[in-house]
């Protein structure tokens, strides 16, 4: 079944730690996202990548780092930099279109859970 | 991007409709209207979008008015698997604003038996 896997669903760890978050997509599609959901808030962009190795900072990028060396896949990176790490983080993916044209649908993963104490 | 504005929460009987409304009044000519939802601890999930024209799918309608200031997600038949949080979102196609969904709080929408 094509879709996307986060992994894993609930991650713990040290305050100062550096933790990578997992986001893997086969369904071929060009433009992946990273969001942070605070509790009873909306989705905040992170990062987002158009194409293999090129991606560009989102609203809240501070305290992050991405990769984008394969197509699949769109690692994110929570450094000891990032202020308030605990979050649910979502990753997305989406079809690439021209460039008048909106990807009309964002394809979202299940989620991590992040607590850091 | 425009800025939208939902009503924070919304009940429905289950079985009857479920309109759910949005203003984005800043809309501009070529940016879309796009609704998600997302249950509870789980990724968000597209609905529909549209640009100018009503749209129906096997999930919802969206009606736009003519001056696309405001819009409707119709569920038609309410069940309890829709209660969940609705996001309308307004997008702009192409350059710097490609796949930059800004999602706000939404509309929390509880189908009650």
């Amino acid at each position: 079944d094509g879709g996307i896997t986060q992994s894993p669903k609930y991650l713990f760890r040290k305050e100062g730690q550096n933790v990578t978050l997992s986001c893997e997509q086969n369904l071929n599609h060009d433009a992946m996202y990273w969001y942070r959901q605070d509790p009873g808030q909306g989705l905040r962009l992170i990062y987002y990548s158009q194409i293999v190795n090129d991606f560009q900072k989102g609203d809240i990028a501070e305290g992050y780092s991405v990769s984008r060396e394969k197509k699949e896949s769109f690692p994110l990176t929570v450094t000891s930099a990032q202020k308030n790490p605990t979050a649910f983080y979502l990753c997305a993916s989406s079809s690439y279109g021209s460039g008048t044209i909106s990807p009309h649908e964002q394809y979202f993963g299940p989620g991590t859970r992040l607590t850091v104490t | 991007d425009a800025k939208t504005t939902q009503p924070p929460s919304m009940d429905c009987a289950e079985g009857r409709a479920a309109n759910l409304p949005c203003n984005h009044s800043t809309i501009s000519g070529n940016e879309y209207v796009y609704w998600y939802r997302q249950i509870h601890s789980q990724g968000p999930q597209y609905i529909i979008h549209g640009l100018k024209n009503n749209e129906t799918n096997e999930m919802a309608s969206l009606i736009i008015t003519e001056d696309r200031k405001s819009s409707t997600l119709i569920l038609p038949h309410a069940t309890l698997r829709d209660t969940a949080v609705y996001y309308c979102i307004v997008n702009r196609g192409g350059g710097t604003s490609y796949g930059k969904l800004t999602f706000g709080q939404g509309t929390i929408l509880t189908v009650h038996p």
